[in-house]
């Protein structure tokens, strides 16, 4: 159990356009779900933290209105990157937990590549 | 700031033989810690966890040792594998703005050598 999804698993886009990448918790009803950014031997760092129905939390230095971000369900969470440039390339990590866990279950990543 | 770190970048050890990686943190407001192993282009994964009330933490192969008062904790592999070469990643985890946040060390790779 505790399976999460993402799609697409890679992605190349112009600069300028917008990209939209979803994460699924499959097996279980996700209570928050997690936006994480990694940039090459770099570690993981959390953008934004999200619950349904509800605004979502953005870290410090973290642009809202660039990394918008949709919880539309217990199992859903979006993450749009609007007006990519080549500086947004990265790969994405979203992850989710469950009721009363501490645990957090990943996302197999997204590979942008903003050209 | 650095509030998780993981000194060794890399780590090599011979299959068989047990692999201790170490990891310190500087807030004393994290309650649990969690190891995760990740390969790469892929998520990572949970392996084991452990929570600030504890101090040893077994399943399996891996143990996650905790010191709260040296800040500081490792994960025991034993005995190592080749399927266990891999990222390794210790994260702390708090509560903040209502949501269970984890903050990563920034890895080690493991090497197991047959």
């Amino acid at each position: 159990g505790a399976v999460v999804s993402q799609h697409p698993s890679w992605v190349i886009c112009k600069s300028g356009t917008s990209v939209k990448i979803e994460c699924r918790s499959l097996d279980f009803q996700a209570t928050t779900m997690f936006w994480y950014r990694q940039f090459p031997k770099q570690s993981l760092m959390l953008m934004a933290t999200s619950n349904e129905g509800s605004k979502a939390t953005y870290e410090q230095g973290v642009e809202k209105d660039k990394f918008l971000i949709n919880h539309a369900s217990l199992t859903l969470s979006t993450l749009t990157v609007t007006s990519a440039h080549p500086e947004d390339s990265s790969f994405y990590i979203c992850s989710a937990d469950r009721v009363g866990g501490y645990e957090q279950y990943f996302g197999p990543g997204t590979r942008l590549t903003v050209t | 700031d650095q509030q998780v770190k993981q000194n060794s970048p890399s780590l090599s050890v011979q299959e068989g033989r047990i692999s201790i990686l170490n990891c310190d943190y500087t807030n004393s407001m994290f309650d649990y810690f969690l190891w995760y192993k990740k390969y790469p282009a892929e998520g990572p994964t949970f392996l084991i966890s452990i929570s600030s009330i504890k101090d040893k933490n077994e399943d399996g192969r891996f143990t996650v040792f905790l010191n709260k008062s040296a800040k500081h904790l490792s994960l025991h592999i034993v005995p190592s594998q080749p399927g266990d070469s891999a990222v390794y990643f210790c994260a702390a985890s708090r509560l903040d703005q209502g949501a269970q946040k984890l903050v990563f060390g920034q890895g080690t790779r493991l090497t197991i050598n047959p």
